[in-house]
């Protein structure tokens, strides 16, 4: 099994709603991320987990708070979004760079999320 | 330093044609490089990778060439089909860390 599983795939809400996207995989894989990807964009890095801790906040405002529950799943909380965070939210997994040579990133399908 | 630059932004190859795309990058401390292909509303997935040590990795229809002292790489697909068309990205990662520098793209036309 190669897959990071995403869900829901789509996503409408308002500016005053709290909803939250999900993870997972069954790869064995310890460290996960979230980014985010605007159209006709690179992804862009939000957050890393490593070993279910967070190593890396790209900055990312508040409104956002992610969640390592254990070791195959992520999640990304949203409350109080903006139009402009409207994007393709991706998670991503690695076996985990700090202890393997395997830096091979599987991407989920992505979470498409309209902000209205 | 951290960029990764791609070129070019859009490409349109013939079916059967080879499909070029580059990358230059700055940061001599990267020390792995994969191609992503990404089909509109999917996640990238990836496609092929390379490290330093080596200037080419083929797998299939997929090259990657690798130039260590002008610190570029570049994909070829050979015998591009339409369902090749799709969004490619090049990028870069640097050991011990989780931060891959993705280059901006590049959305390939292949025509039948």
């Amino acid at each position: 099994d190669t897959e990071v599983t995403q869900t829901p795939k789509h996503l409408v809400m308002g500016m005053t709603n709290k909803k939250s996207l999900k993870c997972e995989q069954h790869m064995g894989h310890r460290a996960m991320y979230w980014y985010k990807q605007k159209a006709k964009k690179p992804p862009e890095l939000m957050f890393v987990y490593s070993y279910e801790k967070l190593s890396i906040n790209e900055s990312v405002p508040s409104r956002f708070s992610p969640e390592c529950p254990n070791s195959s799943l992520l999640n990304l909380h949203l409350h109080a979004l903006q139009p402009e965070d409207s994007a393709l939210y991706l998670c991503a997994s690695s076996q985990d760079r700090s202890r393997t040579q395997n830096e091979k990133l599987f991407f989920g399908s992505g979470t498409q999320l309209s902000v209205l | 330093q951290q960029q990764v630059k791609q070129s070019p932004q859009s490409l349109i190859v013939q079916k059967g044609g080879i499909s070029i795309i580059n990358c230059a990058y700055e940061n001599t401390a990267f020390d792995y490089f994969p191609w992503y292909q990404q089909f509109p509303g999917k996640g990238p997935a990836l496609l092929i990778a390379i490290r330093p040590d080596v200037s080419e990795k083929k797998e299939g229809r997929f090259t990657i060439s690798f130039n260590k002292s002008a610190k570029q790489f570049s994909l070829h697909i050979m015998d591009s089909q339409p369902g090749d068309s799709a969004t490619y990205f090049c990028a870069a990662l640097s050991s011990g860390t989780y931060k891959y520098i993705f280059g901006t793209g590049t959305r390939l036309k292949v025509l039948a």
